[in-house]
């Protein structure tokens, strides 16, 4: 079974589309995360939720909207593609334990390529 | 904010060992984790550090000095696998923020 499923994994679309990308975790954490990594490799935080709840948005354009109908789900939709939007979106999980260990459980990626 | 900053590449001999550095600057630090990537596929956790020290799994130790806001992850007997991207991440924020740093692409060489 797989931990962290995100889909799809190869996403090619034209500026100004709408696009949704899905992730799901069966892991039972309560934290759910979107990276965007770019072609230099920078993995940078977009969001983070706890149970449903948004708690971290690093300063995303408001064309990124999560959605977290249950703790076990968090998609993104992103609204107006640009090219700049080109990366590899990556779905991630977690749970603390007393350490503060919040080992990150990462889905296979979704690379998008905005033409 | 937070920064981690890390060496952008570093070349070593296959059996050889090969220590990768990483500095930051986190509010609210927790602890240090380290994740592995291979190209084309997904950060994999490696280890992780709250207190000062070395923590050691199998060939790979994680070194964190919170005094220094300095840490590092030393590879012994370097096998070919072994390249791949080498990221530090601070836990902060209560818990429920990981940050990544800038990154260290790890070439072993025969």
């Amino acid at each position: 079974d797989t931990a962290v499923s995100q889909t799809p994994k190869y996403l090619v679309t034209q500026m100004g589309n709408d696009k949704s990308i899905k992730c799901e975790q069966n892991l039972g954490h309560d934290t759910m995360y979107w990276y965007k990594q770019d072609s230099k490799k920078f993995l940078k935080i977009m969001f983070s939720y706890n149970n449903k709840e948004l708690i971290i948005n690093e300063t995303v354009p408001n064309r990124f909207s999560p959605k977290s109908p249950d703790k076990a789900h968090l998609n993104l939709h992103i609204n107006s593609l640009e090219l700049g939007d080109s990366a590899v979106y990556f779905c991630a999980s977690s749970q603390a334990d007393r350490a503060g260990n919040t080992e990150a459980f990462f889905g296979q990626g979704t690379r998008l390529t905005v033409v | 904010g937070q920064s981690l900053e890390q060496p952008s590449e570093v070349t070593a001999v296959e059996g050889a060992i090969v220590q990768i550095n990483c500095t930051y600057q986190t509010s609210g630090f927790y602890g240090l984790s380290w994740y592995q990537q291979h190209d084309g596929g997904a950060p994999t956790f490696l280890s992780y550090n709250a207190l000062d020290g070395l923590e050691e799994t199998g060939r790979f130790s994680s070194f964190l000095s919170r005094s220094d806001s300095y840490g590092y992850l030393l590879l012994q007997e370097l096998q070919m696998k072994d390249s791949a991207s080498y990221f530090c991440a601070s836990n902060s924020g209560g818990y429920q923020k990981v940050t990544f740093g800038t990154g260290t692409k790890l070439q072993v060489i025969p």
